[in-house]
């Protein structure tokens, strides 16, 4: 069964740490993956997506990776803030399907 | 350019009711997907439709549940006699095409409608 699994599945640091938020996959074949942020009660909004060709992606302070052969991403947030308290999600499209499966999500807090 | 919209963003139906939820996707993309999200839960795949087909269906209820995408107009998810279970929030998302230069394709995310059944 293709699943994705997201840990931890709660997480509270305080303000200005660096983090490190876990995905796994169970299936290698993989079209890409893609990190989203979640507000309470909002919609989603897209931060990063690696091709399945690719090791990394950057954009700010956020930095994902990816690593196929082991099934396992990372989303590492650099000097993190109150702001960026959300859940984070992580979705991937399986070779052959096309929905995207989803892990539950980290819920993040950021502690001034 | 618009991105995906879906309208309404909230909507209460009482048990035994019908629950309409519509999506306009993003301007030149004729490919639809929905995703549940359970409270307190990730998403999950519902139904991926093209313009006057469903694709892939397999994520939906087998009863209750479907769902269109017209030649003309938004794609709508019905929900009929809805009970305290279907209390989610629904996201539509939409792509030009499964695929952009021989790699997958991103799938764009309207902000979802909050569906409550009481």
């Amino acid at each position: 069964k293709q699943e994705v699994t997201q840990i931890p599945a709660a997480l509270s640091v305080p303000e200005g740490e660096n983090l490190v938020l876990n995905c796994s996959f169970t299936d290698s074949a993989i079209y890409n993956l893609q990190w989203f942020r979640q507000d309470p009660g909002k919609g989603l909004t897209s931060l990063l997506l690696i091709q399945s060709s690719q090791r990394e992606q950057t954009s700010g302070r956020l930095n994902a990776s990816l690593d196929k052969s082991s099934g396992r991403s990372t989303l590492y947030i650099a000097a993190s803030q109150p702001g960026d308290s959300a859940t984070y999600l992580c979705a991937v499209p399986f070779i052959l399907n096309y929905q995207l499966i989803w892990g539950a999500g980290t819920k993040l807090i950021i502690k001034p | 350019n618009a991105g995906v919209m879906q309208n309404p963003r909230h909507l209460v139906r009482r048990r035994g009711q019908e629950a309409r939820l519509r999506c306009s996707p993003m301007k030149g993309h004729s490919h639809v997907y929905w995703y549940r999200q359970l409270p307190e839960e990730g998403l999950k795949f519902m139904v991926y439709l093209q313009k006057e087909n469903i694709i892939d269906e397999s994520g939906m209820p087998k009863e209750r549940f479907s769902a269109e995408f017209p030649k003309e107009g938004p794609s709508i998810l019905r929900i009929q006699q809805v009970v305290r279970g279907d209390s989610a929030a629904y996201f539509c998302a939409s792509s030009p095409s499964p695929w952009a230069s021989g790699i997958r394709d991103t799938q764009y995310f309207g902000p979802g409608t909050r569906l409550t059944v009481l």
